[in-house]
């Protein structure tokens, strides 16, 4: 079966600079989910979107955008990096908005910044 | 805002003995799910309980939702190494359900 695929799944930046991480849903899926994981810690929730529209809001800094297009693939914009942004940032998606749906979560894209 | 707090933070067993995770709420919960994540991996749906006093098995697996949604355990019987990783339990960010916020997990450790 199709999962989630996160592109890319690794990336090597410098402070200041920018990077787009991209995300494509399990087909027909319309509920995109943005966490970044820290060493050692829990997903945290950044930003989700459901049929292309911004549905939450989590700890996503100013600095960060995302949005969804009309292919329903997802991508994270992220401005002015600093160090403390090195973290591993999964994607995950699910089928619709009701109350609970399982989210199936990407293979994650490493970060670091440099 | 939604806090979901789980304990212990780490767990070293020997394989064959039981294990559990607790996770507990600052509020009530619509909905709880489980997750797992092997080391270098992604979290994995596992379970969603709903309803007060829900208890779910899956094999090895029991998980368990109090009766006033503010808690929920996982406990697995004989454990094996393939059990190995860290389980993390979610609650709704908001009434609305649609996001979770995730608990700091438990990470468990099994030893042949």
């Amino acid at each position: 079966a199709a999962g989630v695929i996160q592109s890319p799944r690794h990336l090597i930046k410098e402070k200041r600079e920018t990077a787009t991480l991209k995300c494509y849903p399990i087909p027909r899926h319309d509920t995109v989910y943005w966490y970044q994981q820290g060493p050692g810690q829990d997903p945290q929730f950044l930003i989700s979107f459901y049929e292309k529209m911004q549905s939450d809001k989590g700890s996503i800094p100013d600095r960060f955008s995302a949005q969804q297009f009309s292919d329903y693939h997802s991508e994270l914009n992220m401005s002015s990096l600093e160090l403390g942004d090195s973290a591993l940032y999964f994607c995950a998606s699910s089928l619709g908005d009701r109350i609970g749906h399982e989210q199936y979560f990407g293979p994650g894209t490493r970060l670091t910044v440099t | 805002g939604q806090q979901v707090m789980q304990i212990p933070q780490y767990q070293h067993v020997q394989e064959g003995e039981d294990f559990t995770t607790y996770c507990n709420s600052s509020t009530t919960l619509s909905n709880i799910q489980w997750y797992k994540q092997r080391p270098g991996g992604h979290p994995v749906f596992l379970i969603q309980l709903v309803k007060s006093g829900e208890v779910k098995k899956q094999k090895r697996l029991t998980f368990q939702f109090g009766e006033a949604k503010k808690n929920s355990s996982l406990h697995i019987t004989a454990t094996q190494t393939t059990d190995v990783g860290t389980y993390f339990c979610a609650g709704p960010r908001d009434n609305y359900g649609q996001n979770f916020v995730f608990g700091p997990g438990t990470r468990l450790s099994v030893l042949p």
